[in-house]
C-alpha cells in the first residue's frame, strides 16, 4: 500500500526560484521524514519532522506537516542546479510494527 | 567511514536460478531494511529487521526471503527469481527502527532476471 503520495510528480524550475513539494500520507504517524535521490543512487536522509511539531528549518529547507490534514511539504529556498534530484517522503505507519512507507517521489528539475 | 554496502551492484540472471544479494553496515545499527525501487511506485519496503534473529514483512514479501544471524549483515534471498523480481534494489540501516531515526542507504543493486 502507498501511505505516502507526493505532489507534483515532477517539477521544473530556474535557478534561484523556490521548489515546494508536498506529501499526503493516510494513517496517522508519529515521524515524517525527507529523503533525497540524485539519479539512480542510495537516498540521502534531509530532514525529520515528529508528529507533535509544525515546521522545522534546516539549511535552505524548510518542512511543515499538518497531521489534521495528514499532509506535509518540502520548500526548497534559492535552488541551484545541484539541487535536481528526486524527493521522497517517507512515514512510519504507527500501526504497531516497525514499517517504513515512501511515496512515489517528486522528480525536481532546476534549471541553470 | 560509515556506509552501507551492498552487492552486487548489478546483477543479471536467469528465472529460477537462486540468488543472494548481501549487505553490510558498519554503524552498529540495529534496524536493518530490504526495498525495491521501481519507476513510478518509489521505495516499497520487502523486509525489516529490529534486530538479530528479529525479521518481519514489509509491504512486498512475497519471492523474498531474509536472515540476520549476525548485526552487521542483512542478506536477501530469491530462492526462485522471476522477471517481475527485475528491479532496483536497496538496502538501509537506522540506529532504531522507531522512525525517529535517519536511514542510511546502500548505493543499490540493479538486478535483471531473463
Amino acid at each position: 500500500s502507498q501511505q505516502g503520495e507526493e505532489d507534483p510528480q515532477a517539477l521544473s524550475i530556474q535557478e534561484g526560484e523556490n521548489a515546494t513539494m508536498n506529501c499526503s500520507y493516510k494513517t496517522s504517524i508519529n515521524n515524517l521524514q525527507w529523503y533525497r535521490q540524485n539519479s539512480g543512487r542510495g537516498l540521502v536522509h534531509l530532514i525529520l519532522i515528529r508528529s507533535n511539531e509544525r515546521e522545522k528549518h534546516s539549511g535552505r529547507l524548510r518542512v511543515t506537516l499538518d497531521t489534521s490534514k495528514k499532509s506535509s511539504s518540502l520548500l526548497i529556498t534559492a535552488s541551484r542546479a545541484a539541487d535536481t534530484a528526486s524527493y521522497f517522503c517517507a512515514t512510519d505507519a504507527n500501526t504497531g510494527g516497525f514499517k517504513t512507507i515512501f511515496g512515489a517521489g517528486t522528480r525536481l528539475f532546476v534549471k541553470a | 567511514e560509515a556506509q552501507v554496502t551492498q552487492n552486487p551492484r548489478y546483477l543479471i540472471t536467469v528465472t529460477g536460478k537462486k540468488l543472494t544479494v548481501t549487505c553490510s553496515q558498519n554503524m552498529n545499527h540495529e534496524y536493518m531494511s530490504w526495498y525495491r525501487q521501481d519507476p513510478g511506485l518509489g521505495l516499497r519496503q520487502i523486509y525489516y529487521s529490529m534486530n538479530v534473529e528479529v525479521t518481519d514483512k514489509g509491504d512486498v514479501p512475497e519471492g523474498y526471503k531474509v536472515s540476520r544471524k549476525e548485526k552487521r549483515n542483512f542478506p536477501l534471498i530469491l530462492e526462485s527469481p522471476s522477471p517481475n523480481q527485475t528491479s532496483l534494489y536497496f538496502c538501509a540501516s537506522s540506529q532504531r527502527g522507531m522512525g525517529n531515526q535517519p536511514q542510511h542507504f546502500g548505493d543499490g543493486t540493479r538486478l535483471s532476471i531473463l
